[in-house]
């Protein structure tokens, strides 16, 4: 499964673009990029995934390059509610789902 | 509403007890997993069990048990043998797609053992 490094924390304001980026310099042909959120005691929560280019929803974007050794999530004007534990994942169908978390990024989001 | 429970919020026990915490869905999904997530760190997979009557072990499934006898159902059991039981628990579910890595997370239980 390929290892992921992302920043252990960012700090933001309201209102304000964020954009989190995630290594992943060994990804596989077959792997996928996910984006989890988790919120203190809580389970996390599935934002995006994508495999190339680029992806957009109703809560967030994700940019992933040609060469996808990386990708960056992108959550547009945050509020006070976007403050959580972000993770990003990578990899492929194994039969399973098969979810790697790591330590994720803790976004602050301040007034 | 479609979703995951799961009983108790906290839950104290004494060591050298078993402990079972329930995890139940209405989503209709075959896949459910059971993970522990320890202060600061991501999750780690137990068990998962992807039809009926089935599962199969996960990264750190030493001391866990589960069973799957029904579809909507996959509690899991922390026996004595867990030697630091002590953790968030959190089961979740999904369909089986290969392309697709959505799994819908219960609240959690919190597990403490004294």
């Amino acid at each position: 499964l390929a290892k992921t490094t992302q920043p252990i924390s960012m700090d933001s304001y309201e209102g304000q673009e964020v954009n989190i980026t995630c290594s992943h310099n060994n990804i596989a042909t077959n792997d996928y990029i996910t984006w989890y959120q988790q919120f203190p005691s809580q389970g996390p929560r599935f934002i995006i995934q994508g495999y190339k280019t680029k992806v957009t929803n109703e809560v967030a974007s994700l940019f992933i390059p040609a060469d996808r050794k990386s990708s960056t999530l992108s959550l547009p004007r945050v509020s006070l509610s976007d403050t959580a534990v972000y993770y990003c994942l990578v990899g492929a169908y194994t039969g399973f789902q098969k979810l790697v978390f790591g330590t994720g990024t803790r976004l602050l989001v301040s007034p | 509403d479609g979703g995951i429970t799961q009983s108790p919020k906290y839950l104290f026990r004494k060591e050298g007890q078993n402990v079972t915490l329930s995890c139940e869905q209405n989503l209709n999904h075959d896949a459910m997993y059971w993970y522990r997530q320890d202060p600061g760190q991501g999750l780690r997979l137990i068990y998962y069990s992807q039809i009926v009557n089935d599962f199969q072990k996960g990264d750190i499934a030493e001391g866990y048990s589960v069973s799957r006898e029904k579809k909507e159902s996959f509690p899991l059991t922390v026996t004595s043998a867990q030697k630091n039981p002590t953790a968030f628990y959190l089961c979740a579910s999904s369909i089986q797609d290969e392309s697709s890595y959505e799994q819908y997370f219960g609240p959690g239980t919190r597990l403490t053992v004294t």
